[in-house]
């Protein structure tokens, strides 16, 4: 199957800092990444579909300026946190295919912002 | 109504049982379905994905989509401690850009 990478795997920050996070295509080319955030013991929630050459289209609820989200390649794109605070705590995932086909996910993110 | 409704769990059965896995889903214009495993902490790894009414199976694992009913399953043959997880179900249409998921059932599989 597809292999989708992300980096960090983990990451701590201080509370108002900003925190990048990378989603990465290995062996295929993605024209659509979709960025999730799970809080423990709960399900995906889908945050923002990123797609290349274009603005992301985020989920209601999800604040824009908040989660910055940059799809510069076929192969990458980035989710940036800024200005964290302790509730931005959680496991990012990130998932790349074309829908409605089936999506690979990256190993996962863990955000602790203290 | 919930787009995507899986029954949370958990469901337990002993090692070697046969564990049923089920889903429902509102639109009736969903064509694509998919099944995820979590294991706690880990991101999803893709099971079996059926576009097909009727059954499709892969190694242990069978997947059963019937659309009139609205409804797709996955059964999982001789059940190992090893498949205890969070089964998500994910739906799609090609009128969206996205995948529905539901919330998963925790399975526990017991020796």
């Amino acid at each position: 199957g597809a292999v989708v990478s992300q980096h960090p795997s983990w990451v701590i920050c201080k509370s108002g800092t900003s925190v990048k996070i990378e989603c990465r295509s290995l062996d295929f080319q993605a024209t659509t990444m979709f960025w999730y955030r799970q809080f423990p013991k709960q399900s995906l929630m889908l945050m923002a579909t990123s797609n290349e050459g274009s603005k992301a289209t985020y989920e209601q609820g999800v604040e824009k300026d908040k989660f910055l989200i940059n799809h510069a390649s076929l192969t990458l794109s980035t989710l940036t946190v800024t200005s964290a605070h302790p509730e931005d705590s959680s496991f990012y995932i990130c998932s790349a295919g074309e829908v409605p086909y089936e999506q690979y996910f990256g190993p996962g993110t863990r955000l602790t912002v203290t | 109504q919930k787009e995507v409704e899986q029954n949370s769990g958990p469901l337990s059965v002993p090692e070697g049982a046969i564990a049923s896995l089920n889903c429902t889903y509102s639109d009736r214009g969903s064509q694509s379905f998919f099944w995820y495993r979590q294991y706690s902490g880990k991101s999803p790894e893709l099971i079996m994905f059926i576009y097909s009414n009727g059954d499709k199976e892969d190694g242990r694992f069978t997947a059963q989509l019937n659309k009139a009913s609205q409804y797709v399953s996955l059964l999982i043959r001789d059940s190992q401690p090893s498949d205890s997880a969070t089964y998500l179900c994910a739906v799609s249409t090609y009128n969206t850009d996205k995948l529905i998921f539901g919330t998963g059932t925790r399975l526990q599989v017991f020796p």
